[in-house]
C-alpha cells in the first residue's frame, strides 16, 4: 500500500497562475518534507514540518508556501509560478526501515508551466 | 561540510557485471547513509542503508561498503540487470536528529546493457 500519496501526478499551469499540490501520508508521522527535483538533478529540500512547526530552507523562494492542516496532509502552494519552477515536486515523510527512521517519498507531481 | 560528493555521474555496465557507485562526505556528524533508486517519472525509493558502526551491509544483489576513516561509502550492484537501469542517489543524514534532513549526492545514471 502506498505510504505517501501525491495529487495530481501531472499539473499544468500558466505563468503566474497560482497552483496547489497536495500530499497525504498513511504513516501518521510527525515529519513531512517537500522537495523540488529538476531534470538530472538531486532532490532539493524546500521545507519541512515537524508537527506544525514549519521549517523553511534558507534558499527557498518566497513564492513557495506550504500548509499542513493535520498530520496526514500537506500542501505546497506556488503563488506565481515562473518557467523556472517547472519541475517534479516530491513529498516525503518518515518511517522505520530496518529499525531506523528514514524518508519515504511519494511518486511526485510533475509541474509544467506554460 | 554539508556536501556529499557522488561519482561517476553516469555508468554503463553489461548485464551480469558489477556496478559500483562511490560517495564521499565531510561532516563527521552524519550517522546514517541511505541509497535511493529512482526510475524516470517516479519518486526515489529507498534501496539500502547503513550506519557507520558496520563496514558492510548486503541485501540481495546490493551491498554497501563503508569506510569510516576515509569518509567514503559505495554501492555495489552484483549481477547487474537491465531492470536496474535507473538513477541512484546516495545520501547522508544525522539520524539522531528529529527531522533527519537528507543531504543528497548528485546522482548516478546507470544503464545496464542486455
Amino acid at each position: 500500500d502506498a505510504m505517501v500519496i501525491q495529487n495530481p501526478r501531472y499539473q499544468v499551469t500558466q505563468f503566474g497562475k497560482p497552483v496547489t499540490l497536495s500530499c497525504s501520508q498513511t504513516l501518521n508521522h510527525n515529519v513531512m518534507y517537500w522537495y523540488q527535483q529538476k531534470s538530472s538533478q538531486a532532490p532539493k529540500l524546500l521545507f519541512h514540518y515537524y508537527d506544525k512547526d514549519f521549517n523553511n530552507e534558507a534558499d527557498t523562494p518566497d513564492n513557495f508556501q506550504s500548509r499542513r492542516p493535520n498530520t496526514s496532509f500537506c500542501f505546497l502552494d506556488i503563488r506565481s509560478p515562473g518557467l523556472g519552477d517547472a519541475a517534479m515536486y516530491l513529498c516525503a515523510t518518515k518511517g522505520t526501515f530496518g529499525g531506523t527512521d528514514t524518508q519515504y517519498f511519494g511518486p511526485g507531481t510533475r509541474l509544467t508551466v506554460l | 561540510q554539508q556536501q556529499v560528493k557522488q561519482s561517476p555521474q553516469s555508468l554503463i555496465v553489461q548485464k551480469g557485471g558489477i556496478s559500483i557507485i562511490n560517495c564521499a562526505y565531510e561532516n563527521t556528524a552524519f550517522d546514517y547513509f541511505p541509497w535511493y533508486q529512482q526510475f524516470p517519472g517516479k519518486g526515489p525509493a529507498l534501496l539500502i542503508a547503513i550506519r557507520p558502526d558496520v563496514s558492510e551491509k548486503k541485501e540481495g544483489r546490493f551491498t554497501i561498503s563503508f569506510n569510516k576513516s576515509a569518509k567514503q561509502f559505495s554501492l555495489h550492484i552484483m549481477d547487474s540487470q537491465p531492470g536496474d537501469s535507473a538513477t541512484y542517489f546516495c545520501a547522508a543524514s544525522r539520524g539522531s536528529s528529529n527531522t533527519g534532513k537528507l543531504i543528497f549526492g548528485q546522482g548516478t545514471t546507470l544503464q545496464v546493457k542486455p
